[in-house]
């Protein structure tokens, strides 16, 4: 099974600012990799797949990148709305996995 | 669009079982994979399983292969996810998700079930 290391836990920030989310999975999954937003009593959202695809309705400021075992999620200048816990999740290898989450709070 | 409608929340007791059902819209289940994943109180995502679009073929987590049981019914572009002998480590939210568009066997999970709360309380 693929472990995915999500960090920060936490990350605070203002508004405005910019947020660096990394995930790393402990072997390679090429470009297979998904970035997904969750808000409290909510389902979680898609935001990137195939590494740095943004979904559709996702505003510019998310970006996504990396290859292989190291990826990074950036939110350029965060506004109010990102608050929010960002998991990542590897669909190269059976079973998928998720990284245990990072919250992104003020 | 499409939607995916669970059911609503459930108690049951431990060594009970549950069964989830998640409503498509058009032919969703059968056109595309789908996966059940489950999120404990304040903890992270855990995938459960997948239902192909074919024949129905499945494949399961390891952690759940001998009590977890997806199916579907294509009359009514309903899946369900059936959980048995529940403790009380399976109190979750259990969300269905679809494969996302354009992708053949690598697939990012879009969209999402509301999700569908199991308590298991004694």
């Amino acid at each position: 099974e693929i472990l995915m290391t999500q960090s920060p836990a936490t990350l605070s920030v203002s508004p405005g600012e910019r947020a660096t989310l990394s995930c790393r999975a402990s072997q390679n999954i090429g470009s297979s990799l998904a970035w997904y937003q969750q808000k409290p009593g909510q389902a979680p959202r898609l935001l990137i797949s195939g590494a740095s695809a943004r979904a559709t309705g996702v505003p510019a400021r998310f970006s996504g990148d990396g290859s292989g075992t190291d990826f990074t999620l950036t939110i350029s200048s965060l506004q109010s709305e990102d608050f929010a816990v960002y998991y990542c999740h590897q669909y190269n290898i059976w079973p998928r996995t998720f990284g245990q989450g990072t919250k992104v709070e003020i | 669009q499409v939607q995916l409608v669970q059911s609503g929340a459930e108690v049951k007791k431990p060594g009970a079982s549950v069964k989830v059902s998640c409503k498509a819209s058009a032919d969703t289940v059968t056109t595309y994979s789908m996966h059940w994943v489950r999120q404990a109180p304040g903890e992270g995502l855990e995938w459960m399983g997948i239902i192909s679009p074919d024949g129905g073929s499945t494949y399961y987590s390891q952690k759940f292969q001998d009590r977890v049981t997806l199916t579907r019914d294509t009359s009514t572009n309903t899946l369900y996810m059936e959980l048995s002998t529940l403790r009380s480590e399976d109190t979750a939210i259990y969300y269905c998700a679809r494969d996302a568009l354009y992708c053949s066997g690598h697939c990012s999970f879009d969209p999402w079930g509301q999700g569908t709360l199991v308590t298991v309380s004694s």
